[in-house]
């Protein structure tokens, strides 16, 4: 049964990237688009946008300029990095599975807090 | 850009049903997916394309979409379904969007 798991240093310095990693267990990574999705502590869900497994991506509009995803079919994983951040991105951040067209989320990690902070 | 719009609370009382709305404009044109949060858990997909109940989601929970409104509703209401519910469509304008959440109370 497939399972995801992100991974994140915590805590990251206003002006600095933020680095996550979604490792998929217990499946392949092929065929499927994976998702970002944040949090912000007490607030909605925001979508921050997916990779395809062959790399292809699709990125928030709001994001586009600072956000960028990437994709390991070797070691089953896949990444997101957000530069220049500020307290605006602390949130619970989420990965997630998709498949083609409308098709929902149907599986997602358990989420990781990134608390940005001097 | 498209614009999911949700009540932010809705209370009801056990054994009762709930409903919760999600306004969007012409959203029966879309596809609508629900997910259902509880306290420090990731969100869990309890509705899919309208209607549809993943396995394992109890068939007290439906969802109808129509006009410019979708709805989930929880017939027979317990106190573990007390959580955030999230509606989500994939629209041209916005790619994914979420509505802003409701938090359902059993009262």
């Amino acid at each position: 049964q497939m399972q995801l798991q992100e991974s994140s240093p915590g805590l990251v310095k206003p002006s600095e990237t933020l680095s996550l990693t979604c490792n998929v267990s217990g499946g392949s990574i092929s065929g499927f688009y994976w998702n970002w999705i944040r949090q912000p502590p007490g607030k909605g869900l925001e979508w921050l946008g997916y990779i395809y497994y062959s790399g292809s991506t699709n990125y928030s509009p709001s994001l586009k300029s600072r956000i960028t995803m990437a994709v390991d079919t070797s070691k089953n994983l896949f990444s997101l990095s957000l530069t220049s951040v500020t307290t605006s991105d602390t949130a619970f951040y989420y990965c997630a599975r998709g498949r083609a067209g409308t098709y929902p989320f149907d599986l997602w990690g358990q989420g990781t807090l990134v608390t940005v902070s001097s | 850009s498209y614009v999911l719009t949700q009540p932010p609370s809705v209370s009801v009382a056990p054994g009762r049903t709930a409903r919760i709305s999600c306004g969007g404009n012409n959203i029966g044109d879309e596809s609508v997916h629900w997910y259902q949060q509880k306290p420090g858990q990731a969100p869990l997909l309890v509705i899919y394309y309208d209607t549809d109940r993943p396995s394992g989601v109890p068939e007290r929970f439906s969802g109808s979409n129509s006009g410019n409104t979708a709805t989930l509703t929880i017939s027979r209401v317990e106190a573990g379904d007390e959580a955030d519910y999230y509606c989500q469509v994939w629209h041209s304008s916005t790619d994914w969007v979420f509505g802003g959440g409701t938090k359902l109370t059993v009262l």
